[in-house]
């Protein structure tokens, strides 16, 4: 059963816009974690931040997490084409990842 | 290329067939993990390993499905008698230590049963 749920399901910008992706999921949790896929290819490591932490920074991404609402956002500034892609949280309640449907963000040139 | 590498990359098979999918993780990486992912949906969560013991397996996990990992280092899954339901892409993951740790995926072997 899939745990997270991202929103919105679909976004399109254009280049040089912020995206902003959000996650709520419905039990406790170690960490979270996002990811990307490029179409019909793996998953990428983005961001993890644990249950102790509210927000963090890499780069051009920013995640904020808050556990009293069971939710956790993505920002990606100043976007790039190559951000196109299918971004999943996923939560770790005990050992393996528990994944969302996924967002599928498009970033037009 | 996050150094998990998966062999096939993709598998074209009839219907009662047996398939058999590699992965080669990380090579200091203790934890190996084996997800599934249909079409428009998030990867789920199929079986894991510390080492060379299984530690936990899905509901998802019929008894046509078995994996493997000897002396901790590759793993194989395997699915006997597949089943048109069985199309979906694998994916392997290993990590360093617990759970808590980063996964690192590999590319994924996209299996369709015809």
């Amino acid at each position: 059963s899939q745990q997270g749920e991202e929103d919105p399901q679909a976004l399109s910008i254009q280049e040089g816009e912020n995206a902003t992706m959000n996650c709520s999921y419905k039990t406790s949790i170690n960490n979270l974690q996002w990811y990307r896929q490029n179409s019909g290819r793996g998953l990428v490591h983005l961001i993890l931040i644990r249950s102790n932490e509210r927000e963090k920074h890499s780069g051009r991404l920013r995640v904020t997490l808050d556990t009293s609402k069971k939710s956790s956002s993505l920002l990606i500034t100043a976007s790039r084409a190559a951000d196109t892609a299918s971004y999943f949280c996923a939560t770790v309640p005990g050992e393996k990842l528990v994944f969302g449907k996924g967002m599928k963000l498009t970033v037009n040139p | 290329d996050t150094g998990v590498s998966q062999d096939p990359r993709h598998k074209i098979t009839k219907r009662g067939q047996n398939v058999t999918f590699r992965c080669d993780p990380i090579s200091e990486h203790n934890r190996l993990y084996w997800y599934r992912q249909t079409l428009g949906q998030g990867p789920e969560f199929l079986t894991y390993f510390q080492n060379e013991a299984q530690l936990e397996k899905s509901r998802l996990l019929s008894d046509r499905f078995s994996a493997e990992r000897p002396k901790g280092s590759f793993s194989t899954l395997e699915i006997q008698r597949t089943e048109q339901g069985d199309s979906a892409m694998y994916l392997c993951a290993s990590s360093r230590g617990t759970g808590i740790d980063t996964q690192y995926f590999g590319p994924g072997t996209r299996l369709t049963v015809l």
